[in-house]
């Protein structure tokens, strides 16, 4: 089926680790982006993408590295983890008239 | 800024009833999208249906319809012949701008809905 494939769906990581989150899709969307959802703060933007070779800071960007060389996928690199990055991360890739979202990572940091 | 309100955190309905989400929505651009999302207790965010500022008729997708009232800035969901499988958090959402002018979709708080068997 057609859609956003984001792994892994469960992860743990020390303080201080790195890591990358994987996200594709396969309809051809330009617009993608990565969301973390905490209780209480909603869903937020961490960075998006426009397309390939061009990606932009959303509202939550510290501590985050994107890139987009290829329209199918969008990685996004945690650097060097912290607690704080306890969430669950959602990766959305948007059309005109729809926008779907991988079936999400819940990452927990020790 | 954009802004969706969702004011019924949790709503109960009788299986094979219909029932009604509201969101109300505020935003000044004149296009805009709404969407809404269900979040099962899994975890995934299913999108469900749209509804663009200019469609002149309200979406409809298999037993979701969306209640598309411009001047009143709503769009409420509307599930028909309700199933225990609905049983979810439902998110209303909008298509908007950030204060840093990067797109993203801005929700509301979410809706749990119950079904009763």
């Amino acid at each position: 089926n057609a859609g956003v494939t984001q792994t892994p769906k469960f992860q743990v990581l020390k303080t201080g680790q790195s890591m990358t989150l994987q996200c594709a899709q396969d309809m051809n969307h330009e617009y993608m982006s990565w969301y973390r959802q905490d209780p209480g703060m909603g869903l937020r933007l961490i960075h998006y993408s426009v397309g390939a070779g061009i990606t932009d800071q959303g509202e939550v960007p510290n501590g985050y590295n994107v890139s987009r060389s290829t329209t199918e996928d969008f990685p996004l690199r945690l650097l060097s983890a912290a607690p704080s990055q306890t969430s669950v991360y959602f990766c959305a890739s948007r059309g005109q008239f729809e926008a779907f979202f991988g079936q999400g990572t819940r990452l927990t940091v020790v | 800024a954009q802004k969706i309100t969702q004011t019924q955190p949790g709503m109960f309905v009788q299986e094979k009833e219909a029932v009604t989400l509201d969101c109300t929505y505020d935003t000044s651009d004149p296009s805009y999208g709404l969407f809404w999302y269900k979040q099962p207790s899994s975890g995934e965010m299913i999108f469900l249906i749209y509804q663009g500022s200019y469609d002149q008729q309200n979406a409809t997708e298999g037993r979701y319809s969306l209640n598309f009232q411009k001047a009143r800035k709503s769009a409420n969901l509307v599930i028909s012949a309700s199933q225990l499988g609905d049983s979810a958090m439902y998110f209303c959402a909008m298509r908007g701008v950030t204060q840093g002018g990067s797109e993203k979709l801005v929700f509301g708080k979410g809706t749990k809905l119950t079904v009763n068997p």
